[in-house]
């Protein structure tokens, strides 16, 4: 079975600052990963996808990620932090014969002035 | 991309009834997918609907508490049934296409 992981409950960062979130993954097979923000009281956004390829994916807004099968993480990235990116933060995996998604517990960002 | 929109955007309930949450895609897609986010939790996938089959539903769900219909490629309802507090959450409706999936704004239900 596909599962995903987000060890950090919440990160926190100065404004200006770079900022990581992590993510790993457990999957048979080749992975999709995607990255979803959700603001309070708004839906689930799409960040980036990796799907094949680079292993360096970029993304809305300034965010990146790096895929990296070895350690099979995904963990998202931004090398300045605004604090209009303060929300949630959730990693998705999916198999590829399996269409829908398995989400990460969530990471919450915090970005300070 | 696909554009979906649900109704109702949020409601209060009282436990015991059911709710019927509406999920309609701007496009044909084969799959459609409802998910459940509990108050402070991540989403967990409920069940898949096709149209022309019966939704097949994950561990822990099951068709009499929440059945679901798929009418045709661009419609789908969830209803939740004899409802309880557990049930509070945000239920959102998904499609897969073009290798994405995309997300509904989410119904978020309170039940008292």
């Amino acid at each position: 079975a596909q599962s995903v992981a987000q060890p950090e409950d919440q990160v926190n960062v100065a404004e200006g600052n770079p900022l990581t979130v992590k993510c790993t993954y457990s999957v048979s097979g080749n992975p999709y990963l995607f990255w979803y923000v959700q603001y309070p009281n708004r839906g689930l956004q799409f960040l980036l996808k990796y799907i094949t390829g680079d292993n360096l994916v970029k993304g809305s807004y300034g965010f990146e990620a790096e895929f990296n099968k070895s350690q099979t993480s995904f963990h998202l990235k931004k090398p300045s932090a605004l604090v209009s990116d303060s929300a949630l933060y959730f990693c998705a995996v999916r198999e590829i014969r399996r269409r829908a998604l398995t989400f990460g517990s969530g990471t919450r960002l915090q970005v300070q002035p | 991309s696909a554009v979906i929109s649900q109704k109702p955007s949020r409601d209060i309930c009282q436990r015991g009834t059911s709710l019927t949450i509406q999920c309609q895609v701007d496009s044909q897609v084969t799959m459609m997918f409802w998910y459940r986010q509990q108050p402070g939790q991540s989403l967990t996938l409920i069940a898949t609907a096709n149209q022309g089959s019966e939704a097949t539903y994950e561990s822990g769900f099951v068709i009499d508490k929440f059945p679901i219909s798929r009418p045709n490629l661009t419609f789908s309802t969830l209803t939740v049934s004899n409802m309880s507090p557990e049930d509070s959450s945000i239920y959102l409706c998904s499609v897969y296409q073009g290798n994405e999936q995309f997300f509904g704004p989410g119904t978020r239900l309170t039940v008292l």
